[in-house]
């Protein structure tokens, strides 16, 4: 299995442009998670959904963050505007449901200008 | 929601010697604890796991203990080596959805 899929790995962009963030789970996998890393935060959960439904959506900072999951393959979380706060390495992350390990994707690194 | 402490931040270690790390939780419906080893610009990945009815695991030369009475679980990693250099997170599941993480340790194995 080819793990967890994460593009762009690397992201820079303007502040006030919308960025778009993309993963693709581990086939089979059935919970998918997006957390945010900073050195000031650590690890963040944003949102998680389970067989595509967001279950979850308090740690989204604000409106101007967004996710979806259309289909069990594919997920996106949207940042519209960006602002150099939101300058991170954003994680996707899958399980098979219940108590099962999650594995990270590579992470993609934000850079906010 | 559950909330979770990890005790030393950065930790220094010689090569050979033995390492731990700390951490609690405050929700006794936790249930399951991985630990994470985050190497520099790379993804976290799981090392060991120990579930709520095991009170001990080890992996070569990882060890997991968890103390449920107390909420507290370590992470020992014996004869340290330099490629053990790395940031370790701990998390706390309860119905072993969300992950709880903690704030991480660094860790620095001297050779």
């Amino acid at each position: 299995d080819a793990g967890v899929i994460q593009s762009p790995r690397h992201e820079v962009t303007e502040m006030g442009q919308e960025v778009t963030l993309r993963c693709k789970p581990i086939s089979g996998h059935d919970y998918l998670f997006w957390y945010r890393q900073t050195m000031m935060r650590g690890l963040e959960l944003l949102i998680y959904f389970n067989n595509n439904v967001p279950i979850d959506d308090s740690g989204m900072p604000e409106d101007r963050f967004s996710a979806k999951m259309p289909n069990a393959s594919f997920s996106t979380l949207k940042i519209q505007p960006s602002e150099p706060r939101d300058s991170a390495v954003y994680f996707c992350a899958s399980s098979l449901g219940g108590v099962h390990t999650q594995y990270f994707g590579p992470g993609t690194r934000l850079t906010v200008l | 929601g559950e909330n979770v402490e990890q005790h030393p931040s950065t930790l220094s270690v010689q090569e050979g010697d033995s390492a731990v790390i700390k951490c609690t939780y405050s929700d006794s419906a936790s249930n399951y604890f991985p630990w994470y080893k985050q190497e520099l610009g790379k993804r976290p990945q799981l090392i060991i796991d120990i579930r709520s009815n095991v009170g001990e695991k080890k992996d070569q030369r990882i060890a997991v203990t968890l103390n449920k009475t107390a909420k507290h679980f370590s992470l020992h990693i014996t004869e340290t080596q330099p490629e053990d250099s790395a940031v370790y997170f701990c998390a706390a599941s309860i119905a072993g959805n969300q992950f709880y993480f903690g704030t991480g340790t660094s860790l620095t194995v001297i050779p």
